[in-house]
């Protein structure tokens, strides 16, 4: 079945520690998405990425980092810099060269504290 | 910044009623959009509305879009307990801001069997 998968569904960091949450999309589709969703929240953007080894920041990139080598792939890094990380994190895609597309969604991370 | 607000932010309602939710923005807009998430879940897409249209309807999903009052509202008829579910609009500002959307703080609907 095409989809997004993103992995872990649940992690937890440690003080000072980078951790990766990876997302894996087989869709074909160019554009993908970082958003985090505190408790009863919206999503706020975090990176995007609409071509390979080109990201742009979103509304709230301090302290994570992205790459995108690979189409299927966009991994965030919840660095140590980020000092409230504890969040539900979701990863999208989407076809681009039509503006009218919808985001298709992973089943997100939550991460944690320790 | 979010631009999309949803009013209300939580709406409790018995199954078989109507549940009307909405959603206001700033900026011109290519389309809007309406997403559904349940709890701990990533967001599934319901709906989409161009522009220039005022009107859609997809099963029990009726969504009007007014441009001149930059608001939208989404009609869920029928109502069964497995709507229950936080629902959110995202909007597809013109082509200057890439291909990103913007997303409200969401409503919260509460179907009671």
């Amino acid at each position: 079945d095409g989809g997004i998968t993103q992995s872990p569904k649940y992690l937890f960091r440690k003080e000072g520690q980078n951790v990766t949450l990876s997302c894996e999309q087989n869709l074909n589709h160019d554009a993908m998405y970082w958003y985090r969703q505190d408790p009863g929240q919206g999503l706020r953007l975090i990176y995007y990425s609409q071509i390979v080894n080109d990201f742009q920041k979103g509304d709230i990139a301090e302290g994570y980092s992205v790459s995108r080598e690979k189409k299927e792939s966009f991994p965030l890094t919840v660095t140590s810099a980020q000092k409230n990380p504890t969040a539900f994190y979701l990863c999208a895609s989407r076809r681009v060269g039509n503006s009218n597309q919808p985001q298709h969604f992973g089943d997100g991370t939550r991460l944690s504290i320790l | 910044s979010q631009q999309g607000e949803e009013d209300p932010q939580a709406l409790s309602i018995q199954e078989g009623e109507n549940a009307t939710m909405n959603c206001s923005y700033k900026t011109s807009i290519n389309n809007l959009q309406w997403y559904r998430q349940n709890s701990g879940r990533g967001l599934v897409h319901l709906i989409l509305i161009r522009s220039n249209e005022r009107e859609k309807h997809s099963g029990r999903l009726r969504v009007t879009l007014d441009t001149s009052k930059k608001s939208s509202s989404l009609l869920i008829t029928a109502s069964r307990a497995a709507d229950t579910a936080s629902y959110f609009c995202a909007t597809d500002a013109d082509e200057t801001s890439g291909s990103r959307l913007t997303f409200g703080e969401g409503t919260q609907l509460t179907v009671n069997p």
